[in-house]
């Protein structure tokens, strides 16, 4: 079981990006996939989720609005995309599996991703 | 939203010593989805403990989890010089899940 990141981005503030999460050895459609962001010397935030089987997506009201997160469950792939970067957007960003199978929201997250540094920078 | 507070921020120990990290959620958190996490510079989380209190895979029993509400603790009962890291508990009973800011447990 693993979750493959995409690899680290440098941006300039205002360009748009989509960065990936491409999950193995298991059954990808049927666990919640989170996003948790990481700014550089911080703790750990967490953003949203998503369930690939039916595309059913959660945000946390800080992120919500500024970010998009989607999944390809054809390719066992989840996505996080930005239309417009922001300097304060520099980080690590994780993927993560939510433990358990099936729709049930409540899990904590057992695999993650290496996670994708992006840079957003003029 | 229910924010968590972890104490200390860091904690200065010695191998073969006991850490305890605590954490305290604003409001109850529902039906105890509690988790801890260990992080080390350069690396990704990994779960320890879920539900409060139960060890994830392959997680050594020095490490435990107790509480319940909004009053929770990491225990390690003697540290391995591999323990040293950033700790991290997480609220996941409640949209947003919210994790707390973290406790360094450091070398003395």
């Amino acid at each position: 079981v693993q979750l493959v990141q995409s690899g680290a981005e440098v941006k300039k503030p205002g360009e748009s990006l989509k960065i990936s999460c491409k999950g193995s050895g298991y059954s990808f459609n049927n666990y919640w996939i989170g996003w948790v962001r990481q700014m550089p010397g911080k703790g750990l935030e967490w953003m949203g989720i998503i369930y690939p089987g039916d595309s059913d997506t959660r945000y946390s009201p800080s992120f919500q609005g500024h970010v998009t997160i989607s999944a390809d469950k054809s390719i066992s792939t989840a996505y996080l995309q930005w239309s417009s970067l922001k300097a304060s957007d520099t980080g690590m960003y994780y993927c993560a599996r939510q433990s358990g199978a099936g729709g049930y929201l409540y899990y904590p997250m057992d695999v993650w991703g290496k996670g994708t540094t992006v840079t957003v920078s003029s | 939203e229910i924010w968590l507070t972890q104490s200390p921020a860091t904690l200065s120990l010695s191998p073969g010593e006991r850490a305890t990290l605590s954490c305290w959620a604003s409001q109850s958190v529902t039906s105890s989805y509690l988790a801890w996490y260990q992080q080390k510079p350069g690396q990704a989380p990994r779960l320890l403990i879920y539900g409060a209190s139960s060890r994830a895979t392959g997680i050594p029993d020095r490490f435990s989890g107790s509480g319940s509400g909004t009053d929770f603790t990491l225990t390690i009962s003697r540290l391995e010089p591999e323990d040293f890291a950033v700790y991290y508990c997480q609220q996941y009973g409640g949209s947003p899940w919210t994790f707390g800011q973290g406790t360094k447990v450091g070398i003395k």
